[in-house]
């Protein structure tokens, strides 16, 4: 399998719940994002992994919570949301940091919380 | 803080014709990155057109070409020939070499058969 994996495509959960997100790259990239799209929004950078360090938080409320054990993976632990956090979540890789570097996206994965 | 403005929410283009999406952004350096990405329904966003804000020559994929012009902070996309494919989310996206990256809002292109 190539490019970057997103399970669950979907999630349904209520606002008690604990449940997490995952992303797999197979390119051998080094930075590894989340972003949360929300209709008729520009996306918006949640937190950026780079060599599975933690690079960028962006005033990403605490029940969230990012995880990246190994370069090829990173999950988003997920508890207590709120309804406004429904929305569709973005894996993104790309070979390092720097501008030029392109970004591979994930398809996505699309959280209802109830 | 960079913005990056696509004033059109939806454009429309009849199959075979061409269609311009516009994308404005703002920023204070001299060196940056300027992308459009698609998003299809099938919601993966994949790269269409790449330009590097030191190159005057506008990048050119096949059918897509952009029309960069950096006094004015202006990047849009030309989509030639469209087709039925084509169809999908654009977004705009700037990012600095300090990995500062922004989007657009998005453009919904439809194609008309």
């Amino acid at each position: 399998e190539t490019g970057v994996t997103q399970t669950p495509r979907h999630l349904v959960m209520g606002m008690t719940n604990k449940k997490s997100l995952k992303c797999e790259q197979h390119l051998g990239h080094n930075a590894m994002y989340w972003y949360k799209q929300s209709a008729k929004k520009p996306l918006e950078l949640m937190f950026v992994y780079s060599l599975e360090e933690r690079v960028e938080n962006n005033s990403v409320p605490s029940r969230f919570s990012p995880e990246c054990p190994n370069s090829s993976h990173l999950f988003l632990h997920l508890h207590t949301l709120q309804p406004e956090d429904s929305a569709l979540y973005l894996c993104a890789s790309s070979q390092a940091l720097s501008g030029a570097n392109v970004l591979t996206f994930g398809a996505g994965s699309r959280l209802t919380v109830l | 803080a960079q913005t990056v403005t696509q004033s059109q929410p939806e454009m429309s283009v009849q199959e075979a014709e061409t269609v311009t999406l516009s994308c404005t952004y703002d920023t204070s350096e001299s060196d940056y990155y300027l992308f459009w990405y698609k998003q299809p329904p099938s919601r993966q966003m994949i790269l269409v057109i790449r330009q590097e804000a030191y190159k005057q020559q506008n990048a050119t994929e096949n059918r897509f070409s952009v029309n960069f012009q950096k006094a004015a902070k202006s990047f849009s996309l030309k989509i030639s020939d469209s087709q039925l494919g084509d169809a999908a989310m654009y977004f705009c996206a700037y990012r600095s070499d300090n990995n500062d990256m922004r989007f657009g809002a998005g453009t919904r292109l439809t194609v008309k058969p």
